[in-house]
């Protein structure tokens, strides 16, 4: 069935570290890949996407990893802010529309 | 540019009540869709919306139902409330809907059935 899940549900991180976090997929007919970070009380912001023709994606202080074989998926962030702290989800969607498949999320704890 | 608004942002109702909730898409984006988020369930996929049709629907019982305006604006009801539908509903919106667009959220209405 589809489905999307993260393998850590709780990652903390000291202020300039780099976090990695990591998400699994069931469905290898996604082909559309995306990291939204959800801040408290806020709803999801998109941060960076992948479609899946790419291994890898990189935007600013973040990379997206894509390894179609074992259906994993991974967010990289570099020099971890305090203002990074927040719950990060996966989501794949497959073709067509945006009915977007989500992970069950990671918090990330970033200390000083 | 504003936002993906959504109205009210918290709302508390009983068991059996209806429940209306309003989006209203960035300016220029014809597809609404709407999701529901629960610590347990994570976020769920309701439906989307677009140029008035619901294309796309997700697993949820026919209390759920939604519509789209003209003006791409879109509501969401929910009837005869259950204490499981207490739930965080996100709205997002994107140009038209196709798969790869970036999808932009809401702030969500925090819904509490007692």
């Amino acid at each position: 069935g589809e489905s999307v899940g993260l393998h850590l549900p709780t990652l903390s991180v000291q202020e300039g570290d780099n976090s990695i976090i990591n998400c699994a997929y069931s469905n290898s007919a996604s082909d559309y890949f995306i990291w939204y970070k959800q801040e408290s009380g806020k709803g999801p912001q998109f941060i960076i996407d992948i479609r899946s023709n790419m291994d890898k994606r990189q935007g600013q202080r973040v990379t997206v990893l894509l390894n179609k074989t074992v259906k994993h998926l991974s967010l990289q962030i570099a020099a971890t802010q305090p203002g990074d702290s927040a719950v990060y989800f996966c989501a794949g969607a497959l073709g067509g529309y945006n009915k977007l498949i989500f992970g069950a999320g990671t918090r990330l704890a970033v200390h000083p | 540019k504003a936002g993906v608004t959504q109205t009210p942002r918290y709302l508390i109702k009983t068991r059996g009540q209806q429940v209306t909730l309003s989006c209203s898409p960035i300016s220029g984006h014809r597809s609404v869709s709407w999701y529901q988020q629960t610590p347990g369930q994570g976020l769920q996929f309701l439906f989307e919306y677009f140029s008035e049709t619901q294309r796309n629907k997700g697993n949820f019982p026919g209390r759920f139902s939604g519509r789209q305006f003209s003006n791409s604006r879109s509501e969401m009801n929910v009837s005869t409330l259950e204490l499981g539908d207490s739930a965080l509903y996100l709205c997002a919106s994107s140009l038209v809907g196709q798969g790869g667009e970036k999808l932009f959220f809401g702030s969500g209405t925090q819904l509490s059935v007692l």
